[in-house]
Parts: structure tokens; sequence; C-alpha cells
């Protein structure tokens, strides 16, 4: 079955540091996602990304975040300069057409990011 | 700001009980989503549901969408420890942006 991957599974960085978090959605999928999900709390949603632009973006997706599809088969999020408040579980997700009855998100395995 | 409150938070079950898990909000949504979700691991997608007042069955488990559209029910029959995890609703309202709900954390026990 087709699945989003993520990597790496575990990032530990130095508060201030740059991040690179790299997805790979499923192939014919056109709509990626990123979200977050602090320990203990809910998953929430970060930004989305379709033809090659930001459609929707939340509160919490400041000028320190930005995505980005460098090629046609890897989406990334950065983070300019880490704060120990990124620290987080980050999904990616994708999906074959947005809100459609038929499709639904695939969300990858996350990847672990601690800021120390 | 759009919420959706699920309850209850915790349910812990012995193996062969019935148990339903409410996801309830203000607002309306074009679409309801259930995942379930399992410790360092990313929601897997359960069920989509539409249509106000549409029920989808998978398995032992059955999905009702309100007749509004604002709340959702998720109802497992006979339960089985297989059942343990971590079940999240999510709403969709017809921009780009899903609104998930904290969860019901269900324990069943053998």
């Amino acid at each position: 079955e087709p699945e989003v991957t993520q990597t790496p599974s575990h990032q530990v960085t130095q508060m201030g540091q740059e991040v690179i978090l790299r997805c790979v959605p499923i192939s014919n999928h056109l709509y990626f996602y990123w979200y977050r999900q602090i320990l203990g709390q809910k998953v929430e949603f970060l930004v989305s990304f379709y033809n090659n632009e930001i459609s929707e973006k939340s509160e919490i997706f400041d000028d320190q975040f930005s995505v980005e599809r460098p090629d046609g088969s890897n989406f990334t999020l950065k983070i300019r300069s880490t704060k120990l408040e990124d620290s987080a579980m980050y999904f990616c997700a994708s999906s074959e057409a947005q809100g459609s009855p038929y499709y639904g998100y695939t969300f990858g395995s996350g990847t672990r990011l601690t800021v120390v | 700001t759009q919420l959706l409150e699920q309850s209850p938070q915790f349910l812990s079950i012995q193996e062969g009980e019935n148990l339903t898990v409410y996801c309830n909000s203000s607002s309306v949504f074009s679409s309801l989503q259930w995942y379930r979700q399992e410790p360092g691991e990313g929601p897997v997608l359960l069920v989509t549901v539409v249509t106000g007042g549409e029920v989808k069955k998978l398995k032992r488990l059955t999905f009702q969408f309100g007749d509004a559209r604002k709340d959702s029910s998720l109802h497992i029959t006979a339960a089985q420890p297989g059942d343990t995890g971590l079940y999240l609703c999510a709403g969709v309202q017809g921009g780009f942006k899903t609104i998930f709900g904290a969860g019901t954390r269900l324990f069943v026990k053998a």
C-alpha cells in the first residue's frame, strides 16, 4: 500500500539552529500538509500546499517556518531558528483531492524533533 | 476558534463490551474523518463521512455523522484488545485545514 515517508524519524538540534524535515508524499497525490503534535496534545495544522504554493497556513506557521517542493517527489518543512517550544512530532500528510469524500489524508510516521 | 470536543477522553472497558465515542462542535463541517493513532505513529484514516445523517460501517465499527454535520459518533461492538488505541476525529471545513479533536484513548482489557 502506498505510504508517506518521512526522514529523519528523530532529530535533535540546538536551539537557534535550522532544521529541515523531509517528506516523500504518495506519488499521485496533489495536496500536501504539515501537522505537528506536541507531546500529549492535539494534532495541529501547520500548512497546506498545492500547485507549488501555500494554500492555507495556521497562526503557528510564522516567518520561522517555510515549505518547499524542491523536486517532483520531496516536500520539506524548514524551521529557520528553532526554539525549545518547537519540540514536537511533525507529521507530513498528503491527499489525492482536498476534502473529497472519497479520499482521506495519508499521514507519515512523523519526525520527532527535540530542541535542546 | 473552531473546536472539536471529544468525549470521553479516556475509556477502559472489558473485552466484549460495546462503547460509543462522541465528537461535537458548534461548527458545520463539509466532512468529518475518524483516525486511529498508535504511540509514536501518525494517524491512520478509518473513515470519512460527508452527508448529514450518514452511517458507515467498518466491521465492528459504526460511524455516524449528525444531521446538521456538526457532530459524529463512533460505536464499537464487542470490543477486542486489538481495538486499544487513540481515536481522533477531524473536521474539514471546505478549506485546506483539518481541525483535530484531542482524542479518546481506549483501553480494552482481555
